[in-house]
């Protein structure tokens, strides 16, 4: 799987909205780009995943560039809740078969009021 | 989503007895569920690769014989942390999916080994 590079911290003003990029310039055509976040002392939370087009749903927006070599994670109108770890996680979908995800560092989100 | 649920959500235990930890597809059979490890400050690390009717599949530096998983049906696993000692005290996490573009993951089981 490619590896990801995100930044370590953001802030966010409450309301604003939150861009947290990642950096995959490995990428290869058969990886999809998944967002998961962590809210403290919880398990990880599926958020969205894309291949290549534009992804939105009830939670957030994914943006991929067109070269596939980055993408933003767009949380429209940030609330204190989603204070958590943001990871940006980049695998193979092989059809019926189960792979494990990798996990990086992540990005601290802090969302202040 | 799916949802996974996971048992206990802490416990705290003597050195040197076992602990068995519980992760349950609720509404899929999860043909595959992963078992992680989060330690204070870190991110997660995968344990376990836990197929429904097989030996699990250890990462490097995971003992087997320490940490036992059972994968007995489609909708359980659990995994054991025999002989508990303080530096097995972490965030454990299972995860499953049923093949498809998802993993949905539980709420964790915070062990405290005293």
């Amino acid at each position: 799987d490619a590896k990801t590079t995100q930044p370590p911290s953001m802030d966010c003003a409450e309301g604003r909205a939150a861009n947290l990029p990642c950096n995959h310039s490995t990428i290869s055509g058969n990886e999809y780009v998944y967002w998961y976040r962590q809210i403290h002392s919880q398990g990880p939370q599926y958020i969205i995943h894309g291949l290549k087009n534009n992804e939105t749903n009830e939670m957030a927006s994914l943006i991929i560039t067109e070269d596939r070599k980055s993408s933003t994670l767009i949380l429209p109108h940030a609330t204190l809740r989603d204070t958590a770890v943001y990871y940006c996680i980049v695998r193979a979908s092989l059809g019926g078969s189960a792979r494990q995800l990798t996990f990086g560092s992540g990005t601290q989100l802090t969302v202040l009021p | 989503g799916a949802v996974v649920s996971q048992h206990p959500s802490w416990v705290i235990c003597k050195s040197g007895t076992s602990v068995k930890i519980e992760c349950r597809s609720l509404d899929f059979q999860a043909t595959t569920m992963f078992w992680y490890r989060q330690f204070p400050k870190q991110s997660l690390m995968l344990m376990a690769t836990s197929n429904e009717g097989s030996k699990a599949t250890y990462e490097q530096g995971v003992e087997k014989d320490k940490f036992l998983i059972n994968h007995a049906s489609l909708t359980l696993s659990t995994l054991t942390v025999t002989s508990a000692h303080p530096e097995d005290s972490s965030f454990y996490i299972c995860s499953a999916t049923s093949g498809g573009v998802e993993a949905f993951f539980g709420q964790g089981t915070r062990l405290t080994v005293v």
